[in-house]
């Protein structure tokens, strides 16, 4: 089946502008994981999500950033007033359930943002 | 808290050799550690895992870790690199309750012919 996809591939920004990136998990997933990966600094947690409510928004990095999941499926990733410091790959990943056994998070291939 | 961190940003290792990427881990409980691969403008695949069990741990493409708490360790090995594996490599820990997953900074693997 299909797994994680996200779109836009890549978006180029001026600075200021606002910014949605989207995230399609795999069918049937309920955990929905977002992370940031900067060059150098590895992949850096922002928000997990389960079904549609957001239990740990700890990642996030500035009241700038939000996110939302709707229907259990989709999400969205908005990032406001864009600064260059946002210029990342974005990536999404999902989960079949987040209790119990470690399941496995299958990852999308990212969202590049630069912002200029 | 946890943590993760992978010793070397970069590794070259030539055609043929063992590879060695290093990985050690902080967790106040017993985790599950985790190595994934990036290729090239792709997301993260997961090459293994450990959870429970044995701690020697088999995973694709040939690639083998071994959990060793005294040393609160979890190196990923491949006998014999194949120019395939060139790639970036990433450990990461999960401990706790649910499934956030904490990332070292990865390893670039180069592999020289």
């Amino acid at each position: 089946g299909a797994g994680v996809s996200q779109s836009p591939s890549n978006k180029v920004t001026e600075k200021g502008k606002d910014v949605e990136l989207r995230c399609d998990p795999i069918s049937g997933h309920t955990a929905l994981y977002w992370y940031r990966q900067s060059l150098g600094q590895g992949l850096e947690f922002l928000i997990y999500f389960q079904g549609n409510s957001a239990p740990d928004k700890s990642g996030l990095p500035s009241d700038r950033f939000s996110a939302e999941r709707t229907g259990g499926s989709v999400s969205t990733l908005t990032i406001q007033r864009t600064q260059q410091e946002d210029s990342a790959v974005y990536l999404c990943a999902s989960s079949a359930r987040d209790r119990g056994n470690y399941n496995e998070q299958f990852f999308g291939p990212g969202t590049r943002l630069t912002v200029l | 808290a946890q943590s993760v961190t992978q010793l070397g940003s970069h590794v070259s290792v030539s055609e043929g050799a063992l590879v060695l990427l290093r990985c050690n881990y902080s967790s106040s409980v017993p985790p599950y550690l985790f190595w994934y691969v990036q290729y090239p403008n792709q997301g993260l695949q997961l090459l293994l895992k450990y959870t429970t069990g044995a701690t020697l741990v088999k995973g694709i493409n040939g690639f083998e870790a071994e959990f060793k708490k005294s040393e609160t360790s979890f190196h990923l090995t491949k006998p014999s690199a194949h120019m395939s594996d060139a790639a970036e490599y990433f450990c990461a820990v999960l401990s706790g309750g649910y499934q956030k997953v904490t990332f070292g900074t990865g390893t670039k693997l180069q592999v020289i012919p």
